[in-house]
């Protein structure tokens, strides 16, 4: 397996534009996350999706944010519209089996740059 | 909140020497899990602990946990220089379900 893809891997945009942001998480994975990575606040869980369906997207910072997962096969991540402020690292993450079982895979993250 | 945090925020040493970095978090887990991230890289799995284990071994690693006062470590023996990177603890907030919060995170310099 390829393991996690995400798409753009760089992305520079001006303010007010949308942007999208999208992942293939691993076959047979039934969760899948979404992080944003800065200095200042580190990794955040934005939302995470367990068999295509949102479960918490309590971290998701506005209504400029939002995800879907229309199939087990991808995501994305849609700001709109985009800010400076959400200039980041953002990861997507999937995951096999229950809580108490298993380790999140990452991918290589899409680094968003809002000017 | 149940986040995990890391300490130190940075730690520099000689290769050869062993590294130990800790994790402190706030309400009651399922496991804990650290992770390495390389520069401008996903972050990668290394260990994951249950609440019932107290100590696990993998390879140059070994993470300790102590559920009563909400802590772990992960010491890296015998450090080489491809360890430099950052580590993080993450933990899945039992009351909560699935979502796995992560540390601010150690970054680690291993000096040739």
């Amino acid at each position: 397996d390829a393991g996690v893809i995400q798409s753009p891997r760089h992305e520079v945009t001006e303010m007010g534009q949308e942007v999208t942001l999208r992942c293939k998480p691993i076959s047979g994975h039934n969760s899948l996350f979404w992080y944003r990575q800065t200095m200042m606040r580190g990794l955040e869980l934005l939302i995470y999706f367990n068999n295509n369906v949102p479960i918490d997207d309590s971290g998701m910072p506005e209504d400029r944010f939002s995800a879907k997962m229309p199939n087990a096969s991808f995501s994305t991540l849609k700001i709109q519209p985009s800010e400076p402020r959400d200039s980041a690292v953002y990861f997507c993450a999937s995951h096999f089996g229950t809580v108490n079982t298993g380790e999140l895979f990452f991918g290589e993250g899409s680094r968003l740059t809002v000017l | 909140s149940q986040q995990g945090e890391e300490d130190p925020q940075a730690l520099s040493i000689q290769e050869g020497e062993n590294a130990t970095m800790n994790c402190s978090y706030k309400t009651s887990i399922n496991n804990l899990q650290w992770y390495r991230q390389n520069s401008g890289r996903g972050l990668v799995h290394l260990i994951l602990i249950r609440s019932n284990e107290r100590e696990k071994h993998s390879g140059r690693l070994r993470v300790t946990l102590d559920t009563s006062k909400k802590s772990s470590s992960l010491l890296i023996t015998a450090s080489r220089a491809a360890d430099t990177a950052s580590y993080f603890c993450a933990t899945d907030a039992r009351n909560y379900g699935q979502n796995f919060v992560f540390g601010p995170g150690t970054r680690l310099s291993v000096l040739p």
